[in-house]
Order: C-alpha cells, then sequence, then structure tokens
C-alpha cells in the first residue's frame, strides 16, 4: 500500500495566519491527492481533489499545490472555522489511503 | 444534496458478524461506487471497500478475507458485513459516496465497539 505521511502532526496557530500543511506519499502519486477537515465529533469534509482543485462552496482562503510524492495544504488566514483536524488520501493506487492527519489547534 | 446515514448495532460481541446499513437520500444510488470507511479511537482513517450499483466490489486488501460489500437499488441502500471481529475492529464506520476515488459525500458516523 502506497502510505502518506503529514507533518506537523498537530501545530498551533492564531487567526490570521498563515497554516502549511505537509503531505508525503511513499511513492508517484501524480496529482491524485485529496484534502478533508475534520471536526470533532464529525464526518470529514472533501476539501480539494486532485492535489489543487477546490471543491464547490470552499472558502478560497483554502488552497493545494503539489504533485509526484509531496503535496502541502495551505491556509492563507485562518479563520476561528478553521480550528479541526486535516487529512489527506490517496487515490492513485487500488488501495486508497489516508494520512495520519494534522491537528489545527490554537 | 445527497444525505448519508449510517444504521445498525453500537455493540458487538468478539468473534460475531459487524453489519452496518447506509441509507441515502436526495439522490440515487445508481451510477456512483459507494464506500465504507472506518475511523478506530485516536487513529487515521482507513478504506474499507466500495460496491457500484451492479455489486460489483473492490476491498481494502488488510480486510478482504473478512468483508462483503452488498448493495440494494431499490431501497437506494448499501451494507456492510465485517466477520470474526475483535476489539481492533472497535471504530466509528462512515459510508460515503465516491467520485474518481475521493469520498464527497459521508455520513455522520456509527460507533461500533466491540466488546463482551
Amino acid at each position: 500500500d502506497i502510505q502518506m505521511t503529514q507533518s506537523p502532526s498537530a501545530l498551533s496557530a492564531s487567526v490570521g495566519d498563515r497554516v502549511t500543511i505537509t503531505c508525503r506519499a511513499s511513492q508517484s502519486i501524480g496529482s491524485w491527492l485529496a484534502w478533508y477537515q475534520q471536526k470533532p465529533g464529525k464526518a470529514p469534509k472533501f476539501l480539494i481533489y486532485k492535489a489543487s482543485s477546490l471543491e464547490s462552496g470552499v472558502p478560497s482562503r483554502f488552497s493545494g499545490s503539489g504533485s509526484g510524492t509531496e503535496f502541502t495544504l495551505t491556509i492563507s488566514s485562518l479563520q476561528p472555522d478553521d480550528f479541526a483536524t486535516y487529512y489527506c488520501q490517496q487515490y492513485d493506487s487500488d488501495v486508497w489511503t489516508f494520512g495520519q492527519g494534522t491537528k489545527v489547534e490554537i | 444534496q445527497v444525505q448519508l446515514q449510517e444504521s445498525g448495532p453500537g455493540l458487538v460481541k468478539p468473534s460475531e458478524t459487524l453489519s452496518l446499513t447506509c441509507s441515502v437520500s436526495g439522490g440515487s444510488i445508481s451510477s456512483f461506487y459507494w464506500s465504507w470507511i472506518r475511523q478506530p479511537p485516536g487513529k487515521r482513517l482507513e478504506w474499507i471497500g466500495y460496491i457500484y450499483e451492479s455489486g460489483s466490489t473492490n476491498y481494502n486488501p488488510s480486510l478482504k478475507s473478512r468483508v462483503s460489500l452488498s448493495v440494494d437499488t431499490s431501497s437506494n441502500q448499501f451494507s456492510l458485513e465485517l466477520t470474526s471481529v475483535t476489539a481492533a475492529d472497535t471504530a466509528v464506520y462512515y459510508c460515503a459516496r465516491v467520485v474518481g476515488g475521493l469520498f464527497d459525500f459521508w455520513g455522520q458516523g456509527r460507533l461500533v465497539t466491540v466488546s463482551s
């Protein structure tokens, strides 16, 4: 299986900060990467597909980049609603796998 | 807006079979792939498998010997069975719609605890 590793596992930030989360794949996955946001007790919410394409309705302060094995999720100006855990997911192989998550907290 | 809702027992005894159903509303189950994903407490999400309206399936090899997915298009539902469960199968189980390998709509999740 393709292993997905996120860094950091957690970060502290303030409203208005620029936040960057990295996701690395154990082998090249092209651009077949998605990002999700999960709040406590809730289902994940789909944010970004194909590494950099924003899902409809997702605020433009979210952006994704990267290809191959290294990807980033950036929140340009952190808002109170953005404090959550973020997961990357690869869908290049037949076995879809997730990163371990990055918790963004105050 | 597509909505998904998991249902089934929240407590299963070790060695028994875990059974969950996902009811889809706001859209047809036809023409899409549907998946189950689980999240053990404090751990990452794990994809379990997917099923198409035709009944064709693909399972995570780590669970393949114990998993079975089925679909009932007339009821707009699909289901999960996981046999011979242990405490390691304790998790929140989510159902989700699949589009091109990613998950665009999710259910709220169902906590299933394996304990005697």
